[in-house]
């Protein structure tokens, strides 16, 4: 099966510390997603990567960075927190030529106070 | 431009009763269409997707969809629910020529014992 494992359930950070969230998959998949989840919103996307250290914006992506220096790791970067970044954060991979195919992590809680 | 819509934002039913959860979307061309599933405090598990072909689809969990390109709609169904289905749904459209899923805001799903 394949596994998506994100470091931390639950995160509270303070406004204008830089935060790293971190997403390891076990699959050797290429492509790696980056998603917040809000309330009524959904899931919208971040970032996303297709190779290591490649990466693409998605919907979403200002005040956030990522960084994909192995295939099996993609961070999210949260330069300067601020309370509009609270969220629930997903991690997502997917299999080479099947990048729909999507497997989640459980994601991270982030508060940010 | 594209766009999911799940119209229900919950949905209450009895245990054993049969569930439909709507779902539209918007999209130029034939579209790769997803539901997934999200237990309380975990991640998206894949249910079942629609590329081509036979137009009812079978996933896992005992779930069905039925694509209607005429409707332009891909509703989730179950003949009998049981109390483990209460989760968050979540219908996806896969944009074909990228790596971008568009989420509908989800249906929440509570069944009464």
């Amino acid at each position: 099966d394949v596994k998506v494992t994100q470091s931390s359930r639950y995160l509270v950070k303070r406004t204008g510390e830089k935060v790293f969230l971190e997403c390891v998959q076990d699959m050797d998949h290429e492509n790696m997603f980056w998603y917040r989840q809000d309330p009524g919103l959904g899931l919208r996307l971040i970032y996303f990567s297709y190779d290591v250290k490649m990466k693409e914006k998605g919907d979403i992506p200002e005040g956030y960075s990522v960084s994909r220096e192995k295939k099996e790791r993609f961070s999210l970067i949260l330069e300067s927190a601020s309370t509009n970044q609270t969220s629930m954060y997903l991690c997502a991979s997917s299999p080479p030529g099947q990048a729909y195919e999507q497997y989640f992590g459980p994601g991270t809680r982030l508060t940010v106070t | 431009a594209q766009s999911v819509t799940q119209p229900d934002i919950h949905i209450t039913v009895s245990e054993g009763a049969s569930l439909e959860l709507r779902c539209n979307y918007s999209y130029g061309a034939t579209p790769y269409l997803f539901w997934y599933v999200q237990s309380p405090g975990q991640g998206l598990q894949l249910l079942l997707k629609y590329f081509s072909g036979d137009t009812l689809v079978q996933g896992i969990k005992g779930f069905e969809a039925e694509f209607k390109r005429s409707q332009s709609s891909f509703n989730l169904r179950k003949p009998s629910v049981h109390w483990s289905d209460a989760a968050e749904y979540f219908c996806a459209v896969g944009a074909s020529g990228t790596y971008k899923y568009i989420f509908g805001t989800g249906t929440r799903l509570k069944v009464l014992a």
